[in-house]
């Protein structure tokens, strides 16, 4: 399957712990990275790779891989983390891009 | 530190076709990397379109091949995107962005086109 899917909406209390699903078979093969996009704004990439965050993204992000599902938590969740969650990688040929539907994060 | 900038007409007839500039700054595409084009239409998810290496190496988006043309101008430091026979369904925000490493590292603040008549 050349497909990512995510849950469409998850929502957390504040303070407290949320893990945000992504699978597919690329998974498998390769790492997904995570974008975080606010209304109206372009995406940012929050986590990469293994567990790489960029410079300036918090700690409470942090990311993980198990067989074909990647996962996106927050520890901690804050008011400003609410937002849409995209995951994204290659598809098995690794020629072309895929992204997930997207997770709309609600900070309760 | 790269910065990315799209440009282009905000409005395109339906059976036209869209044009698109990226513009970087900050670094030089003859380099090296990955650069591409990612679409978003109103109230909806993220879609990939196609993506360029400096050297002209593209790949598309299979749903989409028929009608993507990417190419890059490493003279002007800039890489552009045709979509031919444009449909109300094309009405996005189009995003330009970097590929580093298998990450999309660098993201333009996107331009929404309309295709409308």
């Amino acid at each position: 399957s050349s497909e990512l899917s995510q849950d469409p909406a998850v929502s957390v209390a504040l303070g407290q712990t949320v893990r945000i699903t992504c699978q597919g078979d690329s998974l498998r093969s390769f790492y997904a990275s995570w974008y975080q996009q606010k209304p109206g704004q372009a995406p940012i990439l929050v986590i990469s790779g293994k567990n790489n965050r960029p410079s300036g993204i918090p700690d409470r992000f942090s990311g993980s891989k198990s067989g074909n599902t990647a996962s996106l938590t927050i520890t901690g969740a804050q008011a400003e983390d609410e937002a849409d969650y995209y995951c994204n990688c290659r598809d098995i040929t690794g020629n072309q891009w895929l992204f997930g539907g997207g997770t709309q994060l609600t900070v309760l | 530190q790269v910065q990315l900038q799209e440009s282009g007409p905000g409005l395109v007839k339906p059976s036209e076709t869209l044009s698109l500039t990226c513009a970087v700054s900050g670094f030089s595409i003859s380099s090296g990397y990955y650069w591409g084009w990612i679409r978003q239409p109103p109230g909806k998810g993220l879609e990939w379109i196609a993506n360029i290496y400096h050297s002209g190496t593209t790949y598309y988006n299979p749903s989409l091949k028929s009608r993507v043309t990417i190419s890059v101008d490493t003279s002007k430091n800039q890489f552009s995107l045709r979509l031919s026979s444009v449909t109300a369904a094309d009405t996005a925000v189009y995003y330009c962005a970097r590929e580093a490493y298998d990450v999309l590292t660098s993201w333009g603040q996107g331009t929404l086109v309309t295709v409308s008549s």
